[in-house]
């Protein structure tokens, strides 16, 4: 059963970087899958921000690639999200999940997540 | 931009039942666009219910089926139970690694 895990700080300056982290247990993140990134503001609905794969190929959401940067850890089993120059709006709760591939093809669908973590952007 | 659209929110009795739908403002949704349901209730992250328009993730149960129904994707809850009360959200995926989420929907079972 694959778990994953999200940490980082909870609360970042406005014009800094959210920096966030989404630890994988029970599978290895040199699998076929992809790994995502989503946010929640508060009281709103879901964004889907980017996704990674292993070899360090990235998908970015068109209104926030500017600003996103994802990487993935290999040693540490974990990959990570780095938004920068945030503001208020970038509060939210944020998930990273797996995205399904096999061998074959990716089902283009969200099958693991992790717990989430509120991330505040305030001075 | 492509923007995914669904009911703001619904109501369904217990035991009776309710298909939501994800649209698109500009096209029809298809089976290309492997659509994907989540339940979310307050606090929680979300649930994966069906993926590839119509396949149930494990555990799910056989009460929520997908389709496309029309130009739109559908989520059909039957037989509703009180625990099925939650918001609902579709993912349309587009070509070069992009998912778009629906806005949701509140789904009320009074």
């Amino acid at each position: 059963q694959v778990q994953l895990q999200e940490s980082g700080p909870g609360l970042v300056t406005p014009s800094g970087t959210l920096s966030l982290t989404c630890a994988v247990s029970g599978g290895s993140i040199s699998s076929s899958n992809w790994w995502m990134w989503v946010r929640q503001p508060p009281g709103k609905g879901l964004e889907y921000i980017g996704e990674v794969f292993h070899n360090g190929r990235t998908n970015y959401n068109p209104s926030l690639k500017s600003r996103v940067t994802m990487s993935v850890d290999k040693s540490k089993n974990q990959f990570s999200l780095n938004l920068n120059s945030v503001t208020a709006a970038d509060t939210a709760v944020y998930y990273c999940g797996r995205i399904y591939c096999d061998s074959d093809r990716c089902h283009y669908y969200f099958d693991y997540w992790g717990q989430g973590t509120l991330v505040t952007v305030s001075s | 931009q492509t923007v995914v659209t669904q009911e703001p929110s619904f109501s369904v009795s217990p035991g009776g039942t309710v298909t939501l739908t994800c649209g698109l403002t500009s096209g029809s949704v298809s089976t290309s666009h492997s659509p994907s349901w989540y339940q979310q209730t307050p606090g929680q992250a979300p649930r994966t219910l069906i993926y590839n328009t119509n396949t149930r993730s494990s555990g799910v149960p056989d009460r929520f089926s997908g389709s496309i129904l029309g130009n739109k994707a559908a989520l059909t809850i039957t037989g509703a139970q009180a625990d099925d009360e939650s918001d609902y959200y579709c993912v349309l995926y587009f070509t070069s690694g992009i998912y778009v989420f629906g806005g949701g929907t509140k789904l009320t079972v009074l």
